[in-house]
Order: structure tokens, then C-alpha cells, then sequence
């Protein structure tokens, strides 16, 4: 089991571009969080999905969305991208209601 | 607001050392508390977690409610526990979303 997998690995985009990112969950794994880590900074919670439906939501703005699909894999959109938003942007799978979340590798997006 | 404080943004410590990382938190309730760790160029991983009470590593953890703590102590640190750090906590309005502090890094030499 190869456990969380992410992709790509990194990405440079500019400003006001989108952009996609893609996780698949350990096996057995049917829900998927995203977490945002700033330079220098823990992971912050982004959103949690599970049965393709936003669960839980932290403090982020409408321009990052998601997506889960029937397999559990996920997406993460962010519209119109900041300098800001430039991070590592890390999956973790678990099952739902429970600890512990497993992590991904990350993708690093960079904003020019 | 739930929060989680690492005070310490660094510790040096020499190999056969006694080593704590510090975890104070802010939350109301019965929080779960983790420790996740991060070694070079590897994934974030989970090195404990209070409710399961077990010695990971040499690594223990005890939920201080009293003091809103969950210190991370090993009694003889070693070369390859060198990593970063992360406290968590999960619960209450966090739900089961996983609230991190801003992370220890942990360097042991000899």
C-alpha cells in the first residue's frame, strides 16, 4: 500500500491563474482532508471530505474548493491564485469521525 | 478560539540527553492530542497520540489538563530523532479536523 498519494509533486503557476491538486487516500480510507503549510508554519485545515460532500470547513475563502469523487480520491481548486497562496498543500486520509489522518508527500505550489 | 502553542521554534540538545518539547493548548472541553513528526525528506508521520498512552520511539506524552500541556519527553535522546516536531489537537468545534502548532525542530549531536 503506497498510502497517500499526491500530485504533482510541484507546481509554478502566476498570479490570477487556477489551479488543480489531486490526492487518493490510503486504502480503506473514505475521507480526505486538505491542510495548507506556510513557510516556517504548522498545517493549517483547509476542508474535509467525505461521501463526496464538504464536511467541515477552516478559515479559508471561497476561492479554494473541492471536490471528492466516488473512489475517495480529491481535489483541491483555487481560483485566481495569490502571492500568498504559495505553500505546500498537504492530503491526509482517515476514516470518517476518526483519528488518525495519514499524510501525503505534499505539493508545492509556488506563485509568481 | 482552539489553538495549540510550541514555544520553542528550535532545541539543540546532545546525544544521550534528556529531551521535552513543549505543547500548551487552548480549548474547552476534551480535546485528543497528537504528536506528528517529520523526519528528512520523509512525510508528515504520527508519533503518538494520548488516548492510546504508549511509549513510541522512547517518546511519551501525558495530557496535563490542569496546565492545558502535552510535553513530548524522552529520557536519552538519540541522533536520529533529529526532525521536526508538530503538536495537534482535534475535538469540540474542530471536529475532527487537526489543529497543528507552529512546530519544534529537534536537533541531537554527538
Amino acid at each position: 500500500d503506497a498510502g497517500v498519494t499526491q500530485s504533482p509533486t510541484h507546481l509554478i503557476k502566476t498570479r490570477g491563474q487556477q489551479v488543480t491538486l489531486r490526492c487518493s487516500p490510503k486504502s480503506g480510507h473514505d475521507t480526505v482532508s486538505w491542510y495548507q503549510q506556510a513557510l516556517g508554519q504548522g498545517p493549517q485545515f483547509i476542508f474535509q471530505y467525505y461521501e463526496e460532500e464538504e464536511r467541515q470547513r477552516g478559515n479559508f475563502p471561497d476561492r479554494f474548493s473541492g471536490h471528492q469523487f466516488p473512489n475517495y480520491s480529491s481535489e483541491l481548486n483555487v481560483n485566481a491564485l495569490l502571492l500568498g497562496d504559495s505553500a505546500l498543500y498537504l492530503c491526509a486520509s482517515s476514516l470518517f469521525g476518526n483519528q488518525p489522518q495519514h499524510f501525503g508527500d505534499g505539493t508545492r505550489l509556488s506563485i509568481l | 478560539a482552539q489553538r495549540v502553542t510550541q514555544p520553542e521554534k528550535l532545541l539543540s540538545v546532545f546525544k544521550g540527553a534528556p529531551v521535552e518539547l513543549k505543547c500548551n493548548y487552548s480549548y474547552s472541553g476534551s480535546p485528543e492530542l497528537f504528536w506528528y513528526v517529520q523526519y528528512s525528506r520523509q512525510r508528515l508521520q504520527l508519533l503518538l497520540r494520548h488516548i492510546s498512552r504508549e511509549s513510541i520511539k522512547g517518546f511519551t506524552a501525558d495530557l496535563n489538563k490542569g496546565e492545558t500541556s502535552f510535553h513530548l519527553k524522552k529520557p536519552f535522546a538519540q541522533e536520529e530523532d533529529s526532525a521536526m516536531y508538530y503538536c495537534a489537537l482535534s475535538g469540540g468545534q474542530a471536529g475532527t479536523a487537526l489543529i497543528f502548532g507552529k512546530g519544534t525542530t529537534l536537533s541531537v549531536s554527538s
